[in-house]
């Protein structure tokens, strides 16, 4: 199966910290994608990324949020100025031209 | 309504049993069903795609029934390592841009 990586496992940050979430998809994936689940909640969607623009974003995906493929491989995502309640594990996943997404191991964010 | 809806669960049995999960969905101009598994703290991992006439893989069957927008999932034999969160998710589009994942059913096999 196609590995999708991601770094940090784990971060903690002061709240109105700014952090970056790193990921590195395999090198042929097209498709680039955030998720985030909330401890004990369902994975939600955050953003999908394509052709080195975003394709669709979710209402949680606010100015507070960006992401960007820097140098054509590693995949990020931004969030501006931490607050509590973005507490939660962020999910990248990647898939080529096909359904299939690939999910890296996940960022699990503390917000302190 | 929520837009993917999942058995509450959990569910627990013991090893050998044959459990089943629904699923339903509201939006009908979606295109594509997967069941993911999640085991806890890790990353959700695809079990299989789900196909409108129904597929099977190995001791497991998922079925589409568009008309009601229902999904399902049947484990047979189940395993203690079959012991996971299993994830209802639907492509709402063509692109496979926009995944919605329902809030899982949590599963337990007890030896």
């Amino acid at each position: 199966e196609p590995e999708v990586t991601q770094t940090p496992s784990h971060q903690v940050t002061q709240m109105g910290q700014e952090v970056i979430l790193r990921c590195v998809p395999i090198s042929n994936h097209l498709y680039f994608y955030w998720y985030r689940q909330i401890l004990g909640q369902k994975v939600e969607f955050l953003v999908s990324f394509y052709n080195n623009e975003i394709s669709e974003k979710s209402e949680i995906f606010d100015d507070q949020f960006s992401v960007e493929r820097p140098d054509g491989s590693n995949f990020t995502l931004k969030i501006r100025s931490t607050k509590l309640e973005d507490s939660a594990m962020y999910f990248c996943a990647a898939k080529l031209a096909g359904e299939t997404q690939y999910f890296g191991p996940g960022t699990r964010l503390l917000v302190l | 309504r929520k837009e993917v809806e999942q058995d509450p669960g959990p569910f627990n049995v013991p090893e050998g049993a044959t459990v089943a999960f629904n699923c339903t969905y509201s939006n009908s101009a979606s295109q594509s069903f997967f069941w993911y598994r999640q085991d806890c703290r890790k990353e959700p991992k695809l079990l299989m795609s789900v196909y409108s006439s129904g597929n099977e893989d190995g001791r497991f069957t998922a079925q589409l029934n568009r008309a009601s927008q229902y999904i399902s999932l049947l484990i047979r034999d189940s395993k203690l390592s079959d012991s996971a969160t299993y994830l209802c998710v639907v492509n709402r589009d063509n692109y496979g841009q926009n995944f919605v994942f329902g809030p899982g059913t949590r599963l337990s096999v007890l030896p």
